[in-house]
């Protein structure tokens, strides 16, 4: 198993500019999440999801959007990226049958906004 | 509101000593769960114990433990026989409120970096 898989590892933008970040998942859990990482900060999350078609915001949802089309994919959207969003992105995704229900993390993209 | 304070930046110790990292946690809610993950330099974050409210007992998984005091709100990781391996950021993070359809927040703390020295 792959775990949870994370596409572009690294990426810079232009201020203005769009992107997609891919977040997949070979476990078949049903809960993803998408959080961001700053310098002298936890992780906070940014959308979550429960299940395919589902989508929810998180507490720092401003300028992400999202989308689960398909169980195994959690795609986080900038449309217009600034300065304020270069950060480290991780997925995570969750199963509601383990011992512990913990998450699972991917490896992380980062995001460089100028 | 759920928080989680990591009141130690860094730490530095040698090695093959225990370590204690510090996690104060604060939540309303009766029932929580309270994990610590490990970040290496390379970026991942790596699950290592789990501490629910209503556990009797204290975590242990390998040569890490949880020190679980329910009453002063505080969930330490102790760190025995540390190794240069050990040498990583780490996070402590509870597990609280439901929020829709069995989905659970993870409200992490700032973090603590160790380093191990030879």
């Amino acid at each position: 198993n792959a775990g949870v898989t994370q596409t572009p590892k690294f990426r810079v933008l232009k201020t203005g500019q769009s992107m997609t970040l891919l977040c997949a998942q070979d476990m078949n859990h049903e809960y993803m999440y998408w959080y961001r990482q700053d310098p002298g900060m936890g992780l906070r999350l940014i959308h979550y999801s429960v299940g395919e078609g589902t989508t929810a915001k998180g507490e720092v949802p401003d300028g992400y959007n999202v989308s689960r089309l398909k169980k195994q994919n959690f795609l986080l959207g900038l449309e217009s990226a600034a300065p304020s969003q270069t950060s480290v992105y991780f997925c995570a995704s969750r199963s509601d049958r383990g011992i512990y229900n913990e998450q699972f993390f991917g490896p992380g993209t980062r995001l460089t906004v100028l | 509101a759920q928080k989680i304070t990591q009141t130690q930046p860094g730490m530095f110790v040698q090695e093959k000593e225990a370590v204690t990292l510090d996690c104060t946690y604060d939540t309303s809610d009766p029932s929580y769960g309270l994990f610590w993950y490990k970040q290496p330099s390379s970026g991942e974050m790596i699950f290592l114990i789990y501490q629910g409210s209503y556990d009797q007992q204290n975590a242990t998984e390998g040569r890490y433990s949880l020190n679980f005091q329910k009453a002063r709100k505080s969930a330490n990781l102790v760190i025995s026989a540390s190794q240069l391996g050990d040498s990583a950021m780490y996070f402590c993070a509870m597990r609280g409120i439901l929020i829709i359809q069995g989905a659970q927040k993870l409200v992490f703390g700032q973090g603590t970096r160790l380093t191990i020295n030879p």
